[in-house]
């Protein structure tokens, strides 16, 4: 079973504004993992908050985590037609278990 | 470095069929794992490796064997295929538990069974 879950499930932008993307999860983690995966290729890590951390930039991303709420976003700044892809959320759900991936957000950005 | 490789690209089989999938990483990562992908599923994981001859079930293990002799290699056998196992699979790995660092993961193997 999903241990996290993206919202929207798709979502569709005009390049240069800004994508966000919400993760909600159900028990207590360690760290959360954002990928993204472009059509026909494997999953590529984009970046990783550790659960004592708040918020986390890395370019044009920024991330937050909210342990009180069970939740996770990630921003997408000024986006690009080369940002279509899918975005996951991972976490893990306790303790030293493997990554579970939630099903996704589907990002579409229109030139 | 090449990464992580999975062979091959594409398969069919027919229902009842055997084969192997093969995963292969030249980073000398410690764990692997291997998740199938379907729509409006997720990625849902296999089996998993934390080292050499350590292999343990994941989420939906049922239908597959996996074995770990080296580091490098983690091959997935699906001993007779059913049209249910019909997904593309990925191979992952990574130099520690991976709740801790990012997984690298293979360009997948997509599997039709008729």
């Amino acid at each position: 079973s999903q241990q996290g879950e993206e919202d929207p499930q798709a979502l569709s932008i005009q390049e240069g504004e800004n994508a966000t993307m919400n993760c909600s999860y159900k028990t207590s983690i360690n760290n959360l993992q954002w990928y993204r995966q472009n059509s026909g290729r494997g999953l590529v890590h984009l970046i990783l908050i550790r659960s004592n951390e708040r918020e986390k930039h890395s370019g044009r991303l920024r991330v937050t985590l909210d342990t009180s709420k069970k939740s996770s976003s990630l921003l997408i700044t000024a986006s690009r037609a080369a940002d279509t892809a899918s975005y996951f959320c991972a976490t893990d759900a306790k303790g030293n278990t493997p990554l579970v991936f939630g099903k996704g957000t589907r990002l579409s950005v229109i030139a | 470095n090449a990464g992580v490789t999975q062979t091959p690209k594409f398969q069919v089989l027919k229902t009842g069929q055997s084969m192997t999938l093969q995963c292969a990483q030249d980073m000398n990562h410690e764990y692997m794992s291997w998740y199938r992908q379907d729509p409006g599923m997720g990625l849902r994981l296999i089996h998993y490796s934390v080292g050499a001859g350590i292999t343990d079930q994941g989420e939906v293990p049922n239908g597959y064997n996996v074995s770990r002799s080296t580091t490098e290699d983690f091959p997935l056998r699906l001993l007779s295929a059913a049209p249910s196992q019909t997904s593309v699979y990925f191979c992952a790995s990574t130099s520690a538990g991976s709740n801790n660092s990012p997984l690298h993961f293979g360009n997948g193997t997509r599997l039709t069974v008729t």
